[in-house]
């Protein structure tokens, strides 16, 4: 059975603090992506992996860093967390060739105070 | 102008009705649509994709293409109070050296026992 899993469900962070979200997905897929999904918004691409080391920006990569050290794992990084970063952050991957075919993580629920 | 977009509902429909959401893109070298659902706290699963224009069926579902319209459609029939949830339009992007995924907002369906 397919699994993204995200390595919180809800998280509470300062200001000026880093954050790390992690993600891992055991499919054995090429691709992974970072997404935000803000009310109204909808889904927003902020990064995308697909090969190990290999990243490219989305729409929003502002703030935002990633690490992909290992196949399976997908890291998304928050050098200096801002307030505007408050939101739900999904993780999801997909196979080579199919990068349409999303398989999505639970989501991290973060707010910065 | 957004790329993808839906009205954001929420949709009211009677059991056993038909639902239909609608969905409008401004790329128009855009090759694939899909509709996501979510359930309220969940992450987004693949219900449907299209890539030809016309009419794809798959058991209640009906998804409904027209390139030249730029419009791409989700018909549920018989609607089922467990196919309340938000359904999230996404096309590709072309002219880009890795097709991006660009979702819409969203639809909120609510099915009314």
């Amino acid at each position: 059975d397919v699994k993204v899993t995200q390595s919180s469900r809800y998280l509470v962070k300062r200001t000026g603090e880093k954050v790390f979200l992690e993600c891992v997905q055991d499919m054995d897929h090429e691709n992974m992506f970072w997404y935000r999904q803000d009310p109204g918004l909808g889904l927003r691409l902020i990064y995308f992996s697909y090969d190990v080391k290999m990243k490219e920006k989305g729409d929003i990569p502002e703030g935002y860093s990633v690490s992909r050290e290992k196949k399976e794992r997908f890291s998304l990084i928050l050098e200096s967390a801002s307030t505007n970063q408050t939101s739900m952050y999904l993780c999801a991957s997909s196979p080579l060739g199919s990068a349409y075919e999303q398989y999505f993580g639970p989501g991290t629920r973060l707010t910065v105070t | 102008q957004k790329e993808v977009e839906q009205n954001s509902g929420p949709l009211s429909v009677p059991e056993g009705a038909i639902a239909s959401l609608n969905c409008t893109y401004s790329d128009r070298g855009s090759q694939s649509f899909f509709w996501y659902r979510q359930y309220s706290g969940k992450s987004p699963e693949l219900i449907m994709f299209i890539y030809s224009n016309g009419d794809k069926e798959d058991g209640r579902f009906t998804a409904q293409l027209n390139k030249a319209s730029q419009y791409v459609s989700l018909l549920i029939r018989d609607s089922q109070p467990s196919d309340s949830a938000t359904y999230l339009c996404a096309v590709t992007r072309s002219g880009t050296s890795y097709d991006k995924v660009i979702f819409g907002p969203g639809t909120s369906l609510s099915v009314i026992p």
